[in-house]
């Protein structure tokens, strides 16, 4: 089975451009989170969805940063405009129908620099 | 609220060494799940174990092993007789509703 697929794997942008993260969960999942990891933050929590609705965007840090899930396999993460500060990687990660214990599965990342 | 705290920022052994990563939480919740994350350089993010709070038996699996203790809220890694290929970032994680990460600890096993 495919796991959690993001694109782009890489992506370098210059400052102020409008950045699309996509994820694709994996099928049947009905929770797809958005992390974000830099060196000097660790792993912080952005945006959390169930069955497409978001739950909790606490994370979010600012209005720069927007998330969509339109349907159950498809989920972007935007920024606009891009500052450098954004540089990161993004995580996407899904779980399965069912308790909160389910393990959540983690996509590959997508490594962000704005220069 | 939640928190994870890995007070160990970095780990460094010979191998066939034992090495045990600390793991402390923090929440008000009486149901809840730990877990352990492997991230090796190459960056993805392996899912290594998930306890819940209502298990504490410990696990043995090959050469990892956790321990499990509400009593100290900790939820501690030990690798047996340590690798080179073991040499990663390790994270704890806690969800209760959301999953929230410690920091990592950065665990060097040196040949």
């Amino acid at each position: 089975d495919a796991g959690v697929i993001q694109s782009p794997r890489h992506e370098v942008t210059e400052m102020g451009q409008e950045v699309t993260l996509r994820c694709k969960p994996i099928s049947g999942h009905n929770s797809l989170f958005w992390y974000r990891q830099t060196m000097m933050r660790g792993l912080e929590l952005l945006i959390y969805f169930n069955n497409n609705v978001p739950i909790d965007d606490s994370g979010m840090p600012e209005d720069r940063f927007s998330a969509k899930m339109p349907n159950a396999s498809f989920s972007t993460l935007k920024i606009q405009p891009s500052e450098p500060r954004d540089s990161a990687v993004y995580f996407c990660a899904s779980t399965p129908r069912g308790r909160s214990g389910n393990t959540i599965y983690f996509g590959e990342g997508s490594w962000l620099t704005v220069v | 609220a939640q928190k994870v705290t890995q007070a160990q920022t970095e780990i460094s052994v010979v191998e066939k060494e034992d090495v045990t990563l600390d793991c402390v939480y923090e929440t008000r919740d009486t149901t809840y799940y730990l877990f352990w994350y492997k991230q090796p350089p190459s960056g993805e993010l392996v899912f290594l174990i998930r306890r819940n709070s209502f298990d504490e038996q410990n696990e043995i699996s090959g050469r990892y092993s956790w321990n499990f203790q509400k009593s100290t809220s900790s939820f501690n890694f030990t690798i047996t007789a340590s690798q080179v290929v073991d040499s990663a970032v390790y994270f704890c994680a806690l969800r209760a509703d959301k999953l929230i990460f410690g920091t990592g600890t950065r665990l060097q096993v040196f040949p």
